[in-house]
C-alpha cells in the first residue's frame, strides 16, 4: 500500500525567496507523480504531472523533481509570491492502478 | 485544460435525509472516475471508484450501501448519500480519468453540510 507524506506541514517565508516542498513515497512503483495547490474551501488546481519515466517538469516558476530510487519528490517554487499562499497536495500514483494516494499537505504561506 | 464540473457546490441538508452530488467531464468521455471526502485540515481520502457500466468498487471501510453510487453516462457519475448524519458533513470532491492524453482531472469539490 502506497504511502505519502509530506513534511513540513506547514512553511512561511518571506515574499521573494525561493523554497522546497518535500513529498516522500513508500513504494518506489510509481507510475506518476501529481502536485497540485488547494486554496481554502476550494477544489484542487494540478500543477505538476510527473511520469515515472520523467526525472522534472517546469511550468513557470515552478519545478517538481521525482527520484523513485529515494522515494522522494520536491516542488521548487522560485520567487514566492504572496499569491502563491495556498496548501500544497502531492499524490502518487501505482502502475495497474490509477488510484492516487495523497500525501497530508503543506500549508505554505508566503509573508509579504 | 479538460473540465470537471460538480453539483451542487454546497448543500445543507436534515440529518436522516439524503443528498445527490454530481460529477461530469464536460469535454472528455470518462470510464473511469473517483470520489474522495476531505475533513477539514485533513488531505483527500478515496472512497471509490465508480467505474462507467459497471458497479462501484469501494475503499475498505467505505459503507457502500450509505454512499450510492451510479455511473450512468461516459460523463456523469452520481454520488447519494443515504440517510445523512452530521458527521457525514465533508468535502467532497470527485475526479476523472482523461484516456488521451492520460490525466486525472478534479472538480472543485461539493461542501454537504448535515444539520
Amino acid at each position: 500500500k502506497q504511502e505519502v507524506t509530506q513534511i513540513p506541514a506547514a512553511l512561511s517565508v518571506p515574499e521573494g525567496e525561493n523554497l522546497v516542498l518535500n513529498c516522500s513515497f513508500t513504494d518506489s512503483a510509481i507510475y506518476n507523480l501529481q502536485w497540485f495547490r488547494q486554496d481554502p474551501g476550494k477544489g484542487l488546481t494540478s500543477l505538476l504531472l510527473i511520469q515515472s519515466s520523467q526525472r522534472e517538469q517546469t511550468s513557470g516558476r515552478l519545478n517538481a523533481s521525482l527520484d523513485k530510487s529515494s522515494g522522494r519528490s520536491t516542488l521548487y517554487i522560485a520567487a514566492s509570491q504572496p499569491g502563491d499562499s495556498a496548501t500544497y497536495l502531492c499524490a502518487g500514483g501505482l502502475f495497474g492502478n490509477e488510484k492516487l494516494t495523497f500525501g497530508t499537505g503543506t500549508r505554505l504561506t508566503i509573508i509579504p | 485544460g479538460a473540465v470537471v464540473s460538480q453539483h451542487p457546490s454546497w448543500v445543507i441538508c436534515k440529518s436522516g435525509t439524503s443528498v445527490k452530488i454530481e460529477c461530469r467531464s464536460l469535454d472528455f468521455q470518462a470510464t473511469t472516475m473517483f470520489w474522495y471526502r476531505q475533513f477539514p485540515k485533513q488531505s483527500l481520502m478515496l472512497m471509490a471508484t465508480s467505474n462507467e457500466g459497471s458497479k462501484a468498487t469501494y475503499e475498505q471501510g467505505v459503507e457502500k450501501d450509505k454512499f450510492l453510487i451510479n455511473h450512468a453516462s461516459l460523463t456523469l457519475s452520481t454520488l447519494t448519500v443515504t440517510s445523512a448524519h452530521p458527521e457525514d458533513s465533508s468535502f467532497y470532491i470527485c475526479s476523472a480519468i482523461s484516456r488521451d492524453p492520460y490525466e486525472q482531472y478534479f472538480g472543485p469539490g461539493t461542501r454537504l453540510t448535515v444539520t
